[in-house]
Order: C-alpha cells, then structure tokens, then sequence
C-alpha cells in the first residue's frame, strides 16, 4: 500500500519569503501523479500543483514549484514570494497511474503560517 | 460552472438521528468521491461511483453509512443512525479526466 508523509506538521514564513515543504511517499509503482492540495479556512480544497511521476521536468504554477525526486521519492513544495492568502493546510496527495487507481493517498498536511 | 456543490454546509445533528448529506458534481464528470475528514485520521475516501455505479465502498465505516448516485448530477450519504464519532468534515468531488479533480467546499457534521 501507498503511504504519504508530510513530516512538519507546522511551518512558518515571513510575508514575501520562500518557504519549503517536504513530503516523501512510498510505493512500488512506477506510474503514477503526486498532488498538492492547500485548505484554507474556508474548508475548500484547492489543488495547487500536479506531477506526473514520468516527466522528469518539476511541475510549476506562478509563485509555486515542486522538487520531484523519483529514486529518493521526494516531493517538495516550495512557495516563492509568500502572501498573506497563502496561509492555509497543505495536504500532499498520491494517486496510482492506473485507471482504477481513483483513490488518493492523503498525507497528514502541514499548517502553514504567513506572517506579515 | 459553479463547482462541485454540497449542502448543508453545517449540520448538527442528535445520536440516533438520520443525516443525509448531498452533492451535485461538476456537469459532465463521471466520476464522484465521497471523503471524510477528521483531525484523528485525516482525509479517508469512503466509497466512489463511476458513471453512478460505486466501485469502491471499502471505506465506509460500516452499515450504517450509505451512499447512492441516482443519476450523473446528484449523490447522497446517508447515515443512520448517527453517532458523536461520526463528527467530522465530509467531501464530495468529482472528476472528468485523469487529472481534473474538483473538491466541493465540504459538510461540517456534529453529532451531539
């Protein structure tokens, strides 16, 4: 079975600074897609980024990027130019690349604090 | 498009009373998932429905949680009856594609 690990459970950044979360996940697949979802207060979950686990290019989506590391099975998020919206639960997700695979593996998320 | 939509919103509720939760997907996914959320065991999927049929209720707690997908723009969850460790956060998404997932903005349970 898949397992996700998101080992800091609170992070904290100073307002226009670069933070970065970690997540490490497990499996024996070689096809499959990673995810980071953000949950803010108002309970939404947002997707913020998608990799496909056969494209060795890192994902990127405006002020957010990943560090995808297939051998060490490593997926970190890193946050440049932090806002005040960015404040929110980060959960980092796996699905398997099968077409049955529907279920995600949820890592148990990091609260992410912007301070002005 | 308005999203993947759940009512109610909040829903507090009495042990022993029957709570129906419900979600309309996104128009054209075919795919739908019901998550339960708690601050003990994180985001578990409890079943989901392909083209209305479910294809994975291995989650659901036990018999008291059920879920049905009647046609391809409404789900319920229902559970009967309820019980205070059921208090959690529930979602609803769906998807059309491989990659396309929409989360609704979830339903606060609490049973008293």
């Amino acid at each position: 079975a898949q397992t996700v690990t998101q080992s800091q459970p609170e992070m904290s950044v100073q307002e226009a600074e670069t933070v970065t979360l970690s997540c490490t996940y497990d499996t024996s697949e070689s096809d499959y897609y990673l995810f980071w979802y953000k949950q803010p207060p108002s309970r939404q979950m947002i997707l913020v980024i998608r990799q496909e686990a056969y494209k060795q290019q890192n994902a990127t989506e405006n002020r957010f990027s990943v560090n995808f590391q297939k051998a060490a099975k490593s997926f970190s998020l890193k946050i440049s130019d932090s806002q005040l919206g960015d404040a929110a639960m980060y959960f980092c997700a796996y699905r398997s690349g099968d077409n049955y695979g529907q279920n995600f593996v949820f890592g148990p998320g990091t609260r992410l604090s912007v301070l002005p | 498009d308005a999203g993947v939509i759940q009512s109610p919103r909040h829903e507090v509720t009495e042990m022993g009373q029957e709570v129906t939760l419900r979600c309309k997907p996104i128009s054209g996914h075919n795919s739908l998932f019901w998550y339960r959320q708690t601050m003990m065991r994180g985001l578990e999927l409890l079943i989901y429905f392909n083209n209305n049929v479910p294809i994975d209720d291995s989650g659901m707690p036990e018999d008291r949680f059920s879920a049905k997908m009647p046609n391809a723009s409404f789900s319920t969850l229902k559970i009967q009856p309820s019980e205070p460790r059921d208090s959690a956060v529930y979602f609803c998404a769906s998807r059309r594609n491989f990659y396309g997932y929409t989360f609704g903005s979830g339903t606060r349970l609490t049973v008293v």
